[in-house]
């Protein structure tokens, strides 16, 4: 079954600096792959997905993802952080053939002044 | 911009007790979601729900949980006789069309607490 790992339950970054959420997927045929943001009190608003037309996908907010078959990976970055950054996110990966999206469990972005 | 609302954005029930969850979707969406997430956990997929049916649901989504659109706007989970482990936070989701290509937008969320 399709998993989404994401390493490090809580980032911290000073302003301005780079940020850097890793992601993993396991499925051997590459799905669908997002990145969500949810502020706090707030839904699950999408940064950025992976559809297969290209490997380096650019969001909103300045965030950008790069797919790599090799590594099985969707890393989240970003340039330069700021505060508005802080928010909790999630990595998720669905199916070509499905429609239930599979969730990792979110990494809390705290960005230092 | 069409958003995907929900109400209450905190229900607060004694275990037992029937709680209904009301979604309502982008409008011209036609396929609904529900997705959970208990505190401290992952974002999980409850069910989906196309053409006044299930398409489907997860091993979460057991006898204790429906679904329903009774109009053309509203899209409703009832959980009959809750559980504390029902606590978490539920997400409603709406897109125009099935499959990766497709975004399913996401409500605020209603945060269900079992006493």
């Amino acid at each position: 079954a399709q998993s989404v790992t994401q390493l490090g339950s809580h980032v911290s970054v000073s302003e301005g600096a780079l940020v850097l959420l890793r992601c993993n997927y396991s499925s051997s045929v590459p799905p669908y792959l997002f990145w969500y943001v949810q502020y706090p009190n707030q839904g699950l608003q999408l940064l950025l997905k992976y559809t297969s037309a290209a490997t380096l996908v650019k969001g909103i907010n300045g965030f950008e993802a790069e797919f790599k078959k090799s590594e099985t990976s969707f890393h989240l970055t970003k340039p330069s952080a700021h505060m508005s950054d802080a928010a909790e996110y999630f990595c998720a990966a669905l199916e070509n053939r499905d429609d239930k999206i599979i969730f990792g469990k979110g990494t809390r972005l705290h960005i230092l002044p | 911009e069409p958003e995907v609302t929900q109400t209450p954005s905190h229900q607060v029930t004694q275990m037992g007790q029937e709680v209904i969850l009301r979604c309502v979707p982008i409008s011209n969406h036609l396929y609904f979601y529900w997705y959970r997430q208990i505190l401290g956990q992952k974002v999980e997929f409850l069910v989906s729900f196309y053409n006044n049916e299930i398409s489907e649901k997860s091993e979460i989504f057991d006898d204790q949980f429906s679904v329903e659109r009774p109009d053309g706007s509203n899209f409703t989970l009832k959980i009959r006789s809750t559980k504390l482990e029902d606590s978490a936070m539920y997400f409603c989701a709406s897109s125009k069309e099935d499959g990766g290509n497709n975004e399913q937008f996401f409500g605020p969320g209603t945060r269900l607490t079992v006493l």
